[in-house]
């Protein structure tokens, strides 16, 4: 199948400080991503679908300015966690779907760490 | 802090035993399936897939089954193996090339 890269795959950082995460489409175009968090023993919860050279599409609850989802090109994702809380604290992963498909393809998720 | 974790069902089978592992969506506008399978701390890596236009597909050692009527979806395993061990996910994307969203998941643990 496709490989979708994600960088990095786990992040420490200090409260306030901000965190960005890159989401890549190796061999195929993307033009539609999605960004996702997942607590322990929790599903993933589905945060926006970016979608390229627009702007994202959150769910509900998201705020869009703390995470900030830039999609630049059909092989590239970034979701910003800006002003990080412990709270924040989660595994962040990002999938990628093929120009007109239904399948997506998972990253190996970034685990973020708030301190 | 983060969310207080709820527990996964888990479903504890003995290698080489068949393993069903079953999902209820909520949207009947879905129309297309996948099943995942999760290991710790990476992501979530495709299974299988159905539209809604099947009512059963099959893979290597996997099949999927869908019944529209009461909207459940299944994974069966054959002859289950120690690195089937995992979290499974059944996934409903809804109308064309919108969102995908997951399911509560299920914990498969083989038993040697």
């Amino acid at each position: 199948g496709a490989v979708v890269s994600q960088h990095p795959s786990r992040v420490i950082c200090k409260s306030g400080t901000s965190v960005k995460i890159e989401c890549r489409s190796l061999d195929f175009q993307a033009t539609t991503m999605f960004w996702y968090r997942q607590f322990p023993k929790q599903s993933l919860m589905l945060m926006a679908t970016s979608n390229e050279g627009s702007k994202a599409t959150y769910e509900q609850g998201v705020e869009k300015d703390k995470f900030l989802i830039n999609h630049a090109s059909l092989t590239l994702s970034t979701l910003t966690v800006t002003s990080a809380h412990p709270e924040d604290s989660s595994f962040y992963i990002c999938s990628a779907r093929v120009v007109a498909g239904l399948e997506a393809f998972f990253g190996q998720g970034t685990r973020l760490t708030v301190v | 802090g983060e969310s207080v974790g709820l527990h996964l069902p888990t479903l504890s089978v003995q290698e080489g035993d068949n393993s069903i592992i079953n999902c209820a969506y909520s949207n009947s506008a879905s129309d297309y399936f996948i099943w995942y399978k999760q290991e710790s701390g990476k992501g979530p890596q495709f299974i299988i897939d159905i539209r809604s236009n099947m009512d059963k597909r099959q893979g290597q050692r996997v099949t999927v089954l869908l019944n529209k009527t009461v909207k459940h979806l299944s994974l069966q395993i054959a002859a289950t193996q120690p690195g089937d061990s995992a979290v499974y996910f059944c996934a409903e994307n809804s109308g064309g090339y919108q969102k995908v969203t997951f399911g509560t998941g299920t914990k498969l643990q083989v038993i040697p």
